[in-house]
């Protein structure tokens, strides 16, 4: 059971060149989430899915797009990468903790470095 | 909208005694989950213990409880017996409790070092 898993773990990338962040699940959860991490701080959500075909906009969309085609997939793609989008990403997705209605305890991957110079 | 305020940037714990991480939080929901979650050197975020607002009783997760005082509107995760291991950054989290998927509100983290 592999979970969530990510790639690639680490990333280079020039000013101005795009990339798409790969991310799949095992678990067959329904959501799915995109957060970025940056240094010495908590994470902010990028993207959200509740399910194929339908996703929407976390606190920090602006510099990214999604798509959400199958229940295990679910890719975040940065256009023309500037140098605030040097961050650790995380790609995380969700269940319905046993006996506790309401809570969605979030399974996450071990996160992308991307770097952009 | 959601603000969750972790108020200690680090803290030193002794082996085997027990620490307090302060979490508080703003929101205007009427039902929501509090979270807290663990991530080591190595970068991956573990998941903890979660509190819904509707709780009566407050969580435990083996060595990990939660301190939940609603009215206060805080949120403290205390580790007993803490191990070397527990070395770590400690985030806060918070969401909405909806049908549709729970988007997490992260503090800014409390870091933990223990000393043997």
């Amino acid at each position: 059971n592999a979970g969530v898993t990510q790639t690639p773990k680490f990333r280079i990338l020039k000013i101005g060149q795009s990339m798409t962040l790969q991310c799949t699940q095992d678990m067959n959860h329904n959501y799915m989430y995109w957060y970025r991490q940056d240094p010495g701080m908590g994470l902010k959500l990028i993207y959200y899915s509740v399910g194929a075909g339908i996703t929407d906009k976390g606190e920090v969309p602006n510099g990214y797009n999604v798509s959400r085609s199958t229940t295990e997939d679910f890719p975040l793609r940065l256009e023309l990468a500037a140098p605030s989008q040097t961050s650790v990403y995380f790609c995380a997705s969700s269940y319905r903790a046993r006996g506790r209605v309401g809570a969605n305890v979030l399974t996450f991957g071990a996160g992308s470095r991307l770097t952009v110079l | 909208a959601q603000k969750i305020t972790q108020t200690q940037p680090g803290m030193f714990v002794q082996e085997k005694e027990a620490v307090t991480l302060d979490c508080t939080y703003d929101t205007s929901d009427q039902s929501y989950g509090l979270f807290w979650y663990k991530q080591p050197s190595s970068g991956e975020m573990i998941f903890l213990i979660y509190q819904g607002s509707y709780d009566e009783q407050n969580a435990t997760e083996g060595r990990y409880s939660l301190n939940f005082q609603k009215a206060r509107k805080s949120a403290n995760l205390v580790i007993s017996a803490s191990q070397l291991g527990d070395s770590a950054m400690y985030f806060c989290a918070m969401s909405p409790i909806k049908a549709a998927g729970n988007k997490l509100t992260f503090g800014g983290g409390t870091r933990v070092l223990v000393k043997p």
